[in-house]
């Protein structure tokens, strides 16, 4: 069956500094990867998404994420947070079935 | 390209009743999943329709049940319900169906469900 942890619940960055987001999986194949981030009362929002080739791809609102297979790892990234970053991050991932979701980041931004 | 819509957006409701929620996916999906959202449980699949079929559901009570319509639009139902139900209720929309390749989905913003 196929998983994902985010080993982080909060965390908490100052504007202006760089962010990483952790997000593990377990899948038995080459997963297909998803990063989406909830505002307040919202629904999700897609961030970005990995299906093939080049392990960095870019998403909207400047991030990024890395995908490492030897550490069966998809991280999150961003140069520099600003305040309406703030929100709950998940990640995904999708096989040949539904999307399984982590528990989510909140990230905080401090000014 | 209008989004994933659903109505209503808030609703209160009281122990024992059931409540119908709608969902309208973006033009040319043809697949609908619904989620349920809980702090303490995260977001977990309830179940997924591609041309009026029921091709997965997670492990929720039969009192959660679902449809989908001709024109992608779907609804889903809860009778009887509980206190545990309250949460926050969302559907998401992708061209195919899982089984079919790359499942990327888009959400509504969500029906919030209040049972007192």
């Amino acid at each position: 069956a196929q998983s994902v942890t985010q080993p982080d619940i909060h965390i908490t960055v100052s504007e202006g500094a760089s962010l990483e987001l952790r997000c593990n999986y377990s899948y038995g194949a080459t997963p297909y990867l998803f990063w989406y981030v909830q505002s307040p009362g919202q629904g999700l929002q897609l961030l970005l998404k990995y299906f093939s080739g080049d392990t960095l791809v870019q998403g909207i609102k400047g991030f990024e994420a890395e995908f490492k297979r030897s550490q069966s790892s998809f991280n999150l990234r961003k140069p520099s947070v600003h305040w309406s970053d703030a929100a709950e991050y998940f990640c995904a991932v999708s096989g040949y079935s539904t999307l399984t979701f982590g528990k989510g980041t909140m990230l905080l931004v401090s000014p | 390209k209008a989004g994933v819509t659903q109505t209503p957006r808030y609703l209160i409701k009281t122990r024992g009743q059931q409540v119908t929620l709608s969902c309208s996916p973006i033009s040319g999906h043809r697949s609908v999943s619904w989620y349920q959202q809980t702090p303490g449980q995260g977001l977990q699949f309830l179940f997924e329709y591609f041309s009026e079929t029921q091709r997965n559901k997670g492990n929720f009570p039969g009192r959660f049940s679902g449809r989908q319509f001709s024109n992608s639009r779907s609804e889903m139902n809860v009778s009887t319900l509980e206190l545990g139900d309250s949460a926050l209720y969302l559907c998401a929309s992708s061209l195919g169906a899982s089984g079919t390749g790359v499942l990327e989905q888009y959400f509504g913003p969500g029906t919030r469900l209040t049972v007192t």
